[in-house]
């Protein structure tokens, strides 16, 4: 079964400083895509980037960039210059496994509280 | 993602009542997905949808949920004799095709709080 561990349940960083947030997954398959999203406390969720499991380079998207390491499983969330806008909650997320006709689900993890001081 | 259309944006029921929370998907997808995210939890996923037919409802309780996305109009997730364990975010996520899924973003809705008193 698919997994997803945050295990940082929150984090603080100082505006305009990089902040990491860790995601590890499990899974055997060899298909699958990582997400990252950011739930402020209005509640909505805004998707932030993506990871295929096959993709070379690493993304990134703005501010925003996943520092993916495959044999260790893991999809860290970099970001950088923090904002006091970047506080909100914050989930990874992985869809698949592709080949096990579930490509569609995507499995959260229980999130990090990020918490930006000025 | 505002696309994705998700009414109301807060339901409070009574217990025993009913909920139907609606979902209108970004024009041209036919994929609706459900997810409820329980309070300090991620999301889980609940029940995907085509038109007119549900695909996965795995996640589903096996009782007085349901869901329905018809030919023409919203997909409905409905929630019948509400108890306070259903006090939760209910969210719709929708996609244009299967094939394009795996390559491209999940949207969401901006999600129902149903809060039952």
């Amino acid at each position: 079964a698919q997994k997803i561990t945050q295990t940082q349940p929150g984090m603080f960083v100082q505006e305009k400083e990089a902040v990491t947030l860790d995601c590890t997954y499990d899974t055997s398959d060899p298909s699958y895509g990582l997400f990252w999203y950011k739930q402020p406390s209005s509640g909505e969720m805004i998707f932030l980037i993506y990871q295929g499991s096959y993709d070379q380079q690493n993304a990134t998207e703005g501010r925003y960039s996943l520092n993916f390491q495959k044999a260790r499983k893991s999809a860290n969330l970099v970001i950088s210059a923090s904002q006091l806008g970047d506080s909100a909650m914050y989930f990874c997320a992985m869809r698949g496994p592709n080949s096990g006709g579930s490509n569609y689900k995507l499995t959260f993890g229980k999130g990090t509280l990020l918490t930006v001081n000025p | 993602n505002a696309g994705v259309m998700q009414n109301p944006r807060h339901l409070v029921r009574r217990r025993g009542q009913e909920a139907r929370l609606r979902c209108s998907p970004m024009k041209g997808h036919s994929h609706v997905y459900w997810y409820r995210q329980l309070p300090e939890e991620g999301l889980k996923f609940m029940v995907y949808l085509q038109k007119e037919n549900i695909i996965d409802e795995s996640g589903m309780p096996k009782e007085r949920f349901s869901a329905e996305f018809p030919k023409e109009g919203p997909s409905i997730l409905r929630i019948q004799q509400v108890v306070r364990g259903d006090s939760a975010a209910y969210f719709c996520a929708s996609s244009p095709s299967l094939d394009l899924l795996v390559n491209t973003e999940a949207f969401f809705g901006q999600g129902t709080r149903l809060t039952v008193v």
